[in-house]
């Protein structure tokens, strides 16, 4: 099926280090979301992005809807233990169907 | 609020017989989507029911069939099963626009 191109597929990052990830269409989307998946769990809603050049916070959590209505990233600032898992970035494409991407794992070195 | 359940949380078939899964949505959202999303990817879109009729459908066979009631909630069911059907599904319920995720059913087909 069609899916977004999001990076990096994986991040190895040192507890308190900052985040940033993104995701690329190449057609025009009309809202974007964040989630992060934990392993055997559905996932679960970060940022939601309605308006092309929103900036969303949600703690250390910020999202930004692109210019061009084709991207977003995600930037986690001062990563923790708890933010391990897989985040996903999604879209709505003209026909409303939700479009995903194939995931960034984050891993923190200990 | 419930949000999104599913129901069996896990199952086991074997290959040819057939499967029902389980969906109640959030409170409030009247649109369900289901997505199956197989280990180390992002979720693929099945198809999306809206008043009682499915409304899109993704790349998916006719073996994949669901139903959704007066009360919202839905079914998926998946016929003659495949080894390759293995995989965790997930249910999301939307109202306008943000999706909300159940934590899914892994099915195990051997």
């Amino acid at each position: 099926g069609q899916q977004l191109n999001q990076s990096p597929q994986s991040m190895f990052i040192q507890e308190g280090e900052d985040v940033s990830m993104n995701c690329t269409s190449s057609s025009i989307f009309n809202t974007w979301l964040w989630y992060k998946q934990d392993p055997g769990e559905g996932p679960v809603l970060l940022i939601a992005l309605y308006k092309a050049g929103e900036l969303t916070s949600n703690g250390r959590l910020t999202a930004q809807f692109g210019i061009t209505r084709k991207d977003s990233f995600l930037n986690i600032s001062a990563s923790i233990p708890s933010d391990v898992g897989i985040y996903f970035c999604a879209g709505y494409d003209s026909n409303y169907q939700l479009i995903w991407g194939a995931g960034t794992k984050l891993i923190i070195k200990p | 609020d419930a949000g999104v359940t599913q129901s069996p949380t896990h199952l086991i078939k074997t290959r040819g017989q057939q499967v029902t899964l389980r969906c109640s949505p959030k409170s409030g959202h009247d649109t369900v989507s289901w997505y199956q999303q197989a280990l180390g990817q992002g979720p693929q879109f099945i198809f999306q029911y809206y008043e009682e009729e499915e409304r899109q459908r993704g790349n998916f066979p006719d073996r994949f069939s669901g139903h959704q009631f007066p009360n919202y909630s839905s079914e998926l069911n998946v016929n003659a099963l495949l080894l390759g059907d293995s995989a965790l599904y997930l249910c999301a319920s939307s109202g306008h626009t943000e999706a909300f995720f159940g934590q899914g059913t892994r099915l195990t087909v051997v």
